[in-house]
């Protein structure tokens, strides 16, 4: 079984800090995302990142950051959390090259951020 | 950006009718298509997904894909209390995932 985890299940932060997400997936995958969810918007894609030292804006990169230096972990950072920044983050990973599944993200059980 | 809409809920229907969930994308060259199921405070998992125009069953899951109309949709055949969840429809064709807002769907006992 695929099994995605992220650090923290809930994150309360102060405005102004500098916050660190990270995500693990164990099965291999070379592409891995951070999303964030937010009640009738949907999932939101922040940043994505197809290989180690790769990374991809999604549609909403403005006050984060990402880094991936290791194939298996996936880091989201908030540079200076802001109260507009909270909700709840999920990352997911897949494996692109593996039909009939291929492109099938797995997700990570999700991070609460609240931002004071 | 691709634009992927569903049908608004919140959808609510006995136990033991059919659930029908619909999606529209607006690429029309999206080739994957995706349900994931979000029950409250947890995250999404892969219900179903359809690469080809037609039906695909799965259980009680019945996903239909028509490439032409861009729409696809889920049939929740003989609904059950544990079914109670949001649906989220994803479209994809470049490794990344567009998802609709979802469809609350409740299920009365």
């Amino acid at each position: 079984d695929v099994k995605v985890t992220q650090s923290s299940r809930y994150l309360v932060k102060r405005t102004g800090e500098k916050v660190f997400l990270e995500c693990v997936q164990d099965m291999d995958h070379e592409n891995m995302f951070w999303y964030r969810q937010d009640p009738g918007l949907g999932l939101r894609l922040i940043y994505f990142s197809y290989d180690v030292k790769m990374k991809e804006k999604g549609d909403i990169p403005e006050g984060y950051s990402v880094s991936r230096e290791k194939k298996e972990r996936f880091s989201l950072i908030l540079e200076s959390a802001s109260t507009n920044q909270t909700s709840m983050y999920l990352c997911a990973s897949s494996h692109p090259t593996r039909p009939p599944i291929q492109e099938t993200q797995y997700f990570g059980p999700g991070t609460r951020l609240l931002v004071l | 950006q691709k634009e992927v809409e569903q049908n608004s809920g919140p959808l609510s229907v006995p136990e033991g009718a059919i659930a029908s969930l619909n999606c529209t994308y607006s690429d029309r060259g999206s080739q994957s298509f995706f349900w994931y199921r979000q029950y409250s405070g947890k995250s999404p998992e892969l219900i179903m997904f359809i690469y080809s125009n037609g039906d695909k069953e799965d259980g009680r899951f019945t996903a239909q894909l028509n490439k032409a109309s861009q729409y696809v949709s889920l049939l929740i055949r003989d609904s059950q209390p544990s079914d109670s969840a949001t649906y989220l429809c994803a479209v994809t064709g470049d490794y990344k995932l567009s998802f609709g807002a979802g469809t609350t769907v409740t299920v009365r006992a």
